[in-house]
């Protein structure tokens, strides 16, 4: 059983549109973190969401944190070719856990 | 800073042998992770190493195994492979181990097992 599930898990969309991608998990975390990950590189850290209810806003990406820490989204406003690429979210319910990762979206952009 | 390296960052292996990746975290930092990503399963964590201490073990069979030396660098070693361990390996490196501080992952290294 996978404790982070992600959806969708492909996504194919124009320049311009607007996207949500979705971390959901029945274990609460004590945060989440987004990452983005590009062909032929590791995964890079976007965001680390802590709060319950948190949102933070990076340029055109908003990440938030569910109420209950259980979930998280990412969406991206005006999407561009360069956003392309595998976001993962991961967590860990304390401090003395490992990081758990959930399976990825893999977007697209089109120009 | 220097970031995480891994060497080598291609490897082509046949069944039955043996392979040994390397990790250099980035300067300062004593946690090292590895972690295997593959299509179907995802990032799959495989051992946390700090202070030359294994901290945590992911579910992978004994002949997935790491070490780490004096110097914060990290190996992992995969004996009698099989095709199913082709896959993307990936290390992290943070300043503090558990889950709760940044990670920064390498390039990774791309094992193919023929």
């Amino acid at each position: 059983t996978q404790l982070l599930e992600q959806s969708p898990q492909f996504l194919s969309i124009q320049e311009g549109e607007n996207l949500t991608v979705y971390c959901n998990s029945s274990s609460v975390f004590s945060s989440l973190q987004w990452y983005r990950q590009e062909p032929g590189e590791g995964p890079v850290l976007l965001v680390t969401v802590v709060t319950g209810g948190e949102v933070k806003k990076l340029k055109r990406l908003t990440f938030q944190f569910g109420d209950a820490r259980k979930d998280s989204s990412l969406h991206i406003t005006a999407a561009q070719p360069g956003d392309t690429g595998l976001y993962l979210c991961a967590g860990a319910p304390g401090s003395n856990y490992k990081l758990t990762f959930g399976k990825g979206t893999l977007l697209t952009v089109n120009p | 800073k220097a970031g995480v390296t891994q060497t080598p960052r291609y490897l082509i292996k046949t069944r039955g042998q043996q392979v040994t990746l390397s990790c250099s975290p980035i300067s300062g930092h004593r946690s090292v992770s590895w972690y295997q990503q593959t299509p179907g399963q995802g990032l799959q964590f495989l051992f946390e190493y700090f202070s030359e201490t294994q901290r945590n073990k992911g579910n992978f069979p004994g002949r997935f195994s790491g070490r780490q030396f004096s110097n914060s660098r990290s190996e992992m070693n995969v004996s009698t492979l099989e095709l199913g361990d082709s896959a993307l390996y990936l290390c992290a490196s943070s300043s503090a181990p558990g889950g709760q501080e940044t990670q920064y992952f390498g390039p990774g290294t791309r094992l193919l097992v023929l």
